[in-house]
């Protein structure tokens, strides 16, 4: 029983473009989403967030939009810059409870 | 300041043998967790913990054992190691935002 979906494994855009990545849940106590980056051989570093009383963020070239009543959030980058090659996890959060429930990821390849 | 830490990089182990992946935070943080990335599946968590002298297990957590003596350190013990443990195995600090990961530890079961 997947709660955060990734569907997407992979998505190619080209630089300068707009990279829309998605993850959807299931579980509607998730009150607290988030963006993940990882580059190979690395951890995964925080990217953005949002809390369910929003429904949209902003952090530089990254926003975050959450739509609860679709139980959808979706990672926007514009423009793409090579450099943001990377997977990408979405990951969701409950009540504080701190267990962070990660999607699988989507592999961002930004093409120069 | 060094965040989290983990030792050792890479380790390759023999089906049977047991060993102890380290983990170590300096940001005081109450909760810690280790989490397991194999391909397709994204991060699972296996053992995780609020605080020295509490732990509780996450989604995977058959085949490891933890302990928190410590606010800083959060060894995840292999008792008996097998193939389907081969993966690279990241510890997590969680501040008041978000998590801080370490670099990972991969370890290949033969």
């Amino acid at each position: 029983d997947q709660q955060v979906k990734q569907n997407s494994p992979s998505l190619s855009v080209q630089e300068g473009r707009i990279s829309i990545l998605n993850c959807d849940y299931t579980n509607s106590m998730f009150d607290y989403f988030l963006w993940y980056k990882k580059y190979p051989a690395e951890g995964p570093t925080f990217l953005i967030s949002i809390s369910s009383i929003k429904d949209k963020n902003e952090d530089g070239r990254f926003t975050v939009f959450l739509n609860k009543s679709a139980k959808h959030l979706s990672l926007h980058i514009v423009p793409s810059q090579p450099g943001d090659s990377a997977v990408y996890f979405c990951a969701a959060d409950k009540g504080g409870s701190e267990k962070l429930v990660f999607g699988k990821g989507t592999k961002l390849t930004v093409n120069p | 300041n060094a965040g989290v830490t983990q030792t050792p990089k890479f380790q390759v182990l023999k089906t049977g043998q047991s060993m102890t992946l380290q983990c170590a935070q300096d940001m005081n943080h109450e909760y810690m967790s280790w989490y397991r990335q194999d391909p397709g599946m994204g991060l699972r968590l296996i053992h995780y913990s609020v605080g020295a002298g509490i732990t509780d297990q996450g989604e995977v957590p058959n085949g490891y054992n933890v302990s928190r003596s410590t606010t800083e350190d959060f060894p995840l013990r292999l008792l008996s190691a097998a193939p389907s443990q081969t993966s690279v195995y990241f510890c997590a600090s969680r501040g008041p935002d978000t998590q801080y990961f370490g670099p990972g530890t991969r370890l290949t079961v033969l």
